[in-house]
């Protein structure tokens, strides 16, 4: 069955970088691209970026663009979102979602990891 | 970029049917019949109920169902089931940003 497991909790200091992996199973990684969404304490979903797996072609959006970094290593089955300069405001919980390439739906996710900045 | 509208919250009883509302512009919603609509229960990660506007994936209960006129997409859920309480989530492609973009969801309580 399709799985998407991410790696664990992440607190980090005011100004430092994070990154969050998504390992995939149970599919042909290299079929679909891998979305990331993250929704802060109480709030709603925001879209961030999306890396076609197969190209390894990315798409961010206009909010994080030059902070976030989605990579992928085919070998190990497993996406990679890095957010750099991190703020309090970036508490949130992050999750992974894959993505049929040439449509939108995100059909199975990632359980999230939550990231935590505090000094 | 702004969030697609959605109420706040719905609720209705057990049996009834509600729907729940996804504004947005002729630059996603209006434009594109790719909205989708997801589940989110309380700690959990959101479940997709309904994509490309009206389809449903395989598990999902037929009592889910989407539309859409103009600008605003819909989710209709009948014959409510405790089991249905949940934030229900909007997304659409938005041209003006090359983006995704969510509505800010529904919390749906069933009474």
């Amino acid at each position: 069955q399709v799985q998407l497991v991410q790696s664990g909790a992440e607190v980090r200091e005011p100004g430092a970088s994070v990154e969050v992996s998504c390992k995939a199973s149970g599919y042909t990684f290299t079929s679909y691209a891998i979305h990331w969404v993250r929704q802060a304490p109480g709030q709603g979903l925001e879209w961030m970026g999306r890396i076609v797996v197969g190209y390894g072609d990315t798409w961010y959006s206009q909010k994080f663009q030059g902070r976030v970094t989605i990579s992928r290593d085919t070998s190990a089955s497993t996406t990679y979102m890095v957010l750099s300069s991190l703020t309090s405001e970036d508490t949130a919980v992050y999750y992974c979602a894959r993505n049929p390439v040439g449509t939108i739906t995100l059909d199975y996710w990632g359980q999230g990891t939550l990231v935590t900045v505090s000094s | 970029q702004s969030a697609l509208t959605q109420p706040a919250s719905v609720s209705g009883s057990p049996g009834q049917s509600i729907t729940i509302s996804c504004t947005g512009t002729n630059s996603d919603v209006g434009s594109y019949d790719l909205v989708s609509w997801y589940q989110q229960r309380p700690g959990k990660a959101p479940k997709l109920m309904i994509y490309e506007g009206t389809k449903r994936p395989s598990g999902v209960s037929n009592r889910f169902s989407g539309s859409k006129s103009g600008n605003t997409a819909s989710l209709t859920i009948s014959g409510l089931q405790a089991e249905d309480e949940a934030d229900y989530y909007c997304c659409s492609y938005a041209s003006t940003y090359n983006s995704l973009v969510f509505g800010g969801g529904t919390k749906l309580t069933v009474l």
